[in-house]
């Protein structure tokens, strides 16, 4: 089975700070990875994914996160965050052969100081 | 707006009984995913359709069914609620049926059991 680990529940930081979010998981083959971002009163959207590849992947609004595999890690980054990244940060999983469910984190609350 | 439109927004309802949440996947995707969020399971997956047939299957109880109809909306049937049914239930939906793909996710449906 696939799980996925958050370490941080709760993070704040003031604006420009650099921002990093722990994701480890738990799966022996080959793994899609995702982060999700849930701005409040909003829904859940896409920020940034890993198939394959570079294991350093860009997504949306200046976040990016490293593969590594021998770490089962995949943890996001921000080099300067802003109030506006305000929200809750999901990582998820699918395993190549864990059927069609994709596994989410628990979750970190970002909270940035203006 | 990601596209996807669940309903109703909120619900509140007693111990014993039964509701039903829609939930209507964007324009030309064939797969809606269902999952519940709450405080100590974090965010599970519950069924996956695809295209009117059941896809995958997580963390779904027995008193909870599904259904994906010809006009690719779902339903979430939650029957003999407990307390502990309260969370808000997310629905997704996504092109394909592999959840390799992002998913894009609707409002979520608020359940109060009480």
């Amino acid at each position: 089975a696939q799980s996925v680990s958050q370490h941080n529940h709760h993070v704040i930081l003031s604006e420009a700070a650099s921002l990093e979010l722990g994701c480890n998981y738990s799966y022996g083959g080959t793994v899609n990875l995702f982060w999700y971002v849930q701005y409040p009163g909003q829904h859940l959207q896409l920020l940034l994914k890993y198939f394959s590849g570079d294991p350093l992947v860009k997504g949306i609004k200046g976040f990016e996160a490293e593969f590594i595999k021998s770490k089962f890690s995949f943890n996001l980054r921000k080099p300067s965050v802003q109030w506006s990244d305000t929200a809750e940060y999901f990582c998820a999983v699918k395993g190549q052969n864990a059927g069609n469910m994709l596994t989410f984190g628990g979750g970190t609350r970002l909270m940035v100081k203006p | 707006d990601s596209g996807v439109t669940q309903t109703p927004k909120h619900l509140i309802t007693a111990t014993g009984q039964r509701v039903t949440l829609r939930c209507s996947p964007r324009s030309g995707d064939l797969s809606v995913y269902w999952y519940q969020q709450s405080l100590d399971q974090g965010l599970q997956f519950l069924i996956q359709y695809y295209n009117g047939e059941e896809r995958a299957k997580g963390n779904i109880l027995e008193r909870f069914s599904a259904q994906q109809f010809p006009d690719l909306h779902s339903e979430l049937n939650l029957s003999s609620l407990e307390l502990g049914d309260s969370a808000l239930y997310f629905c997704a939906s996504s092109p394909q049926g592999t959840s390799s793909y992002e998913q894009y996710f609707g409002p979520g449906t608020r359940l109060t059991v009480t």
